[in-house]
């Protein structure tokens, strides 16, 4: 199946700093890319999204950058709480041609109070 | 929003065994339905994508024979896991495709024994 089997990595932040959770792409095509957060045991819960035709999109406490040009997408997290502790994924689909949704590697955000 | 039932959320089987995981879409027809297969630590790794009354597409790798998809409705799409093995043992998410992105099902956790 496809997606990048590799361990997660991590990122520790301290209350209150801000986070930056990078991802690399792959399919040139994707014209969608979604931010997802995890927790133990649950499945994704929506966080962010943004298409191919934007660089830049902000939500509450939330900011994610897409450069195309190297298949980069990142999450920025302002303020970081310990309950934004949790595994980050990035997800990428080419949407506008009923494209799978293929999952990055994953980062293990802890937030230290 | 477009909510997808899942179940069971955690299941123990005898190794050899067969295991159904069911996904109901409750408010909506999901046409496309994804499964996707968490191993610890790891991402969510696409296993095959089903749609409404045709065959799925498995992803490489995935044996087609031992992961039985069924999508026989717009509402209800179902995984059965063949003689069970341990190796197995994994969280098994569904993801259905909505007009403005895609949901998930809360994930079921199999574990064989």
């Amino acid at each position: 199946g496809e997606s990048v089997g590799l361990h997660l990595p991590t990122l520790s932040v301290q209350e209150g700093d801000n986070s930056i959770i990078n991802c690399a792409y792959s399919n040139s095509a994707s014209d969608y890319f979604i931010w997802y957060k995890q927790e133990s045991g649950k499945g994704p819960q929506f966080i962010i999204d943004i298409r191919s035709n934007m660089d830049k999109r902000q939500g509450q406490r939330v900011t994610v950058l897409l450069n195309k040009t190297v298949k980069h997408l990142s999450l920025q997290i302002a303020a970081t709480q310990p309950g934004d502790s949790a595994v980050y994924f990035c997800a990428e689909t080419a949407y506008n041609q009923g494209g799978k949704l293929i999952f990055g590697q994953g980062t293990e955000l802890s937030v230290k109070p | 929003g477009a909510v997808v039932s899942q179940h069971p959320s955690r299941v123990i089987c005898k190794s050899g065994t067969s295991v159904k995981i069911e996904c109901r879409s409750l408010d909506f027809q999901a046409t496309t339905m994804f499964w996707y297969r968490q191993f610890p630590k790891q991402s969510l790794m696409l296993m095959a994508t089903s749609n409404e009354g045709s065959k799925a597409t498995y992803e490489q790798g995935v044996e087609k024979d031992k992961f039985l998809i069924n999508h026989a409705s717009l509402t209800l799409s179902t995984l059965t896991v063949t003689s069970a093995h341990p190796e197995d043992s994994s969280f098994y998410i569904c993801s259905a495709r909505v007009p403005y992105g895609y949901t998930f099902g809360s994930g079921t956790r199999l574990t064989v024994v």
